[in-house]
């Protein structure tokens, strides 16, 4: 069962622009939202995590949007640059668990020069 | 700082072959897991161990086994290998006990079974 779910599955803008991923979820016991960069050949890496009690946080270039009652969030990134081609994963961490992440099926973006 | 290390990077086996991938961890973290990571499906559960000698299984278990007989080691077997065990493996650790609880992955070790 996919808990966690992303789009696009891929995602083509031009340098300066803005991308934006999407993610719902399912599960409403999900305590803890991060987003994960991961470049070719490399494992995945925390880039920007939310709680569901705020509704948004922004970290430079990087914003994480939040709707509770609709239980979606999302990824954008303002003034996009090639330097951010990479994919792109949405998770989530059910209350109580320990520690495991359900992640969403993941966004490959290309930032075009 | 090493953070977490995965061997092998890369790897060919055949059909009813076993392996062991390894992973280790210098950051002492209670918490480690490994994923394996398919195109179109994300990164999926296969197993996890809050500490040593405490391990449980994820969302896709079947075909592997783990152990985790030490803090900083958590090796995944693979006893019988199978084509569709085709994948890319990523362990990871966190702080059990770490209010964010960010994973910390290794580079991941890319399995491809004939």
């Amino acid at each position: 069962q996919q808990q966690v779910k992303q789009s696009p599955q891929s995602l083509i803008v031009q340098k300066g622009g803005i991308s934006i991923i999407n993610c719902a979820y399912e599960n409403t016991a999900f305590d803890y939202f991060p987003w994960y960069q991961q470049f070719p050949g490399k494992g995945p890496a925390l880039l920007i995590a939310i709680r569901p009690d705020v509704s948004e946080k922004k970290e430079g270039r990087f914003t994480i949007s939040f709707n509770k009652s609709a239980k979606q969030f999302s990824l954008h990134i303002m003034d996009s640059q090639p330097g951010d081609s990479a994919t792109y994963f949405c998770a989530a961490r059910a209350t109580g668990s320990a520690r495991q992440l359900t992640f969403g099926s993941g966004t490959q973006l290309t930032v075009l020069p | 700082n090493a953070g977490v290390t995965q061997t092998p990077k890369f790897q060919v086996l055949k059909t009813g072959q076993s392996m062991t991938l390894q992973c280790a961890q210098d950051m002492n973290h209670e918490y480690m897991s490994w994923y394996r990571q398919d195109p179109g499906m994300g990164l999926r559960l296969i197993h996890y161990s809050v500490g040593a000698g405490i391990t449980d299984q994820g969302e896709v278990p079947n075909g592997y086994n783990v152990s985790r007989s030490t803090t900083e080691d958590f090796p995944l077997r693979l006893l019988s290998a199978a084509p569709s065990q085709t994948s890319v493996y990523f362990c990871a650790s966190s702080e059990r006990g770490g209010h964010t609880g960010e994973l910390f992955f290794g580079e991941g070790s890319r399995l491809t079974v004939l």
